[in-house]
């Protein structure tokens, strides 16, 4: 499969532990994505990246949210102190900067915390 | 703020009946809007996008200004057609906003 990975695909974390889940993009995209969604919703965007800088963030993410893209290639999202509140997954997608791009989307990160 | 409004959370027609799902938008400039779709197990997936103008799988969708719609249509449905859509609008960034999606189930 060629198209967006992340990993871990589902990850059970204690209330207060940090998690970081990574997202390696489709190879020649420099914009990467990252959005939530939770039960019942649709997917709401979190940040995004063209090539290692981040552009624009979310009001949706906290200061517990941190995402990075440090060579312009995968990224990561790191959430420290997990709350129950942030138990949803966690999509990543990538495009092409151009006009008329569509995203490709991952099969997300399913974060549960107890 | 920008909105995208899909009504329905479920809608259950029956194999060769027409599909019509409901969407609606509310945004200030001129819109990009898109369908994506969620097969059982799947990652989400483009399915179309306005300005393509195109037919996909049997579905069609028209953007209406006046109506600020966005409704997506198949005349004859299909059982494989049974997923999760998702209408959604692209914003400055090329970044998307999702309505909270439709399940179409599509019964024999």
């Amino acid at each position: 499969d060629t198209g967006v990975s992340q990993n871990p695909r589902h990850k059970i974390t204690k209330r207060g532990q940090n998690v970081t889940f990574r997202c390696d993009p489709i190879s020649e995209h420099n914009r990467l994505y990252w959005y939530r969604q939770t039960l019942g919703q649709g997917p709401e965007f979190l940040t995004y990246f063209q090539n290692e800088a981040q552009l624009e963030k979310s009001r949706l993410l906290s200061d517990r949210f941190s995402a990075e893209r440090p060579k312009g290639s995968f990224s990561t999202l790191e959430i420290q102190r997990t709350e129950q509140g942030d138990s949803a997954m966690y999509l990543c997608a990538s495009s092409l900067e151009a006009l008329r791009t569509e995203a490709f989307f991952g099969q997300g990160t399913r974060l549960t915390v107890v | 703020a920008q909105r995208v409004t899909q009504p329905e959370k479920l809608l259950s027609v029956f194999k060769g009946a027409p599909v019509e799902l409901k969407c609606n938008y509310s945004y200030s400039g001129s819109p990009e809007l898109f369908w994506y779709v969620q097969y059982s197990r799947q990652r989400l997936q483009l399915l179309l996008r306005h300005i393509s103008r195109e037919s996909i799988k049997g579905f069609t969708a028209d953007l209406n200004k006046g109506e600020t719609s966005f409704h997506l249509k198949k005349p004859f449905a299909q059982e494989e057609d049974s997923a999760m859509y998702y209408c959604a609008l692209k914003e400055y960034g090329n970044k998307l906003v999702f309505g909270a999606g439709t399940i179409l189930r599509v019964k024999s």
